[in-house]
């Protein structure tokens, strides 16, 4: 597609659910990051990557999250045992490569754990 | 470490009036500037950057920032504002140099732009 596709666009689910949000970067782009919008933190950082790899994992909150990317494309992030505060939208960007800007964001995905 | 300060969450204005949203960061290394703009149940868009040379850079819809570096502030300004940049607004900025995090943003608390009739 022309954009950064992010997928589902609204997730409601119980606590104690794993959740998996999916981003489709715009093609060509081999750095993706993932950042999460919420009302108390603002916006963060997540994690970046590189092609497949992922040289900086720092924002992850907790071992409750991880991320995947697999043929340099599209990136999963997971959130297991969710609890209430993980209640954010997350947003993926891509740029066509680590020191290229800018980010291109998607739509987000608004998750609500209830 | 970067970090952006956004000191105003609100700001309302009357249409065809001028704006400006302020931006000031801080950073051990020199750093790459960026304002974008939300709309609702919507994700980020690029307004404009600043990544080297002349420090008066122009953006889409109109506005203009001016990076001044013994100031360390990225100032987001319109000289005519309208009803649809109602919006919240964000100033974020990256590390110029390849670290380990690429060229990930940190971003200020942003400001809600509010025109009114």
């Amino acid at each position: 597609g022309a954009g950064v596709s992010q997928s589902p666009s609204n997730k409601v689910t119980e606590k104690g659910k794993d959740v998996e949000l999916r981003c489709d970067p715009i093609s060509g782009h081999t750095a993706l990051y993932w950042y999460r919008q919420s009302l108390g933190q603002g916006l963060e950082f997540l994690i970046y990557f590189q092609g497949n790899s992922a040289p900086d994992k720092s924002g992850l909150p907790s071992d409750r999250f991880s991320a995947e990317r697999t043929g340099g494309s599209v990136s999963t992030l997971t959130i297991q045992r969710t609890q209430q505060e993980d209640s954010a939208v997350y947003l993926c960007a891509s740029s066509l490569g680590a020191r290229d800007q800018p980010q291109h964001f998607g739509d987000g995905t608004r998750l609500s754990i209830l | 470490a970067q970090s952006v300060t956004q000191l105003d969450s609100q700001v309302p204005v009357f249409e065809e009036a001028p704006v400006e949203l302020r931006c000031n960061y801080s950073s051990s290394v020199s750093v790459y500037l960026f304002w974008y703009v939300q709309y609702p149940n919507q994700g980020l868009q690029l307004l404009l950057k600043y990544l080297s040379g002349s420090t008066l850079v122009k953006g889409i819809n109109g506005f203009e920032a001016e990076f001044n570096k013994s100031q360390t502030s990225f100032h987001l300004r319109k000289p005519s504002v309208h009803i649809s940049d109602t919006a919240e607004y964000f100033c974020a900025v990256s590390p110029n140099i390849l670290t380990g995090g690429g060229n990930k943003l940190t971003f200020g608390t942003g400001t809600q732009l509010k025109v009114e009739l």
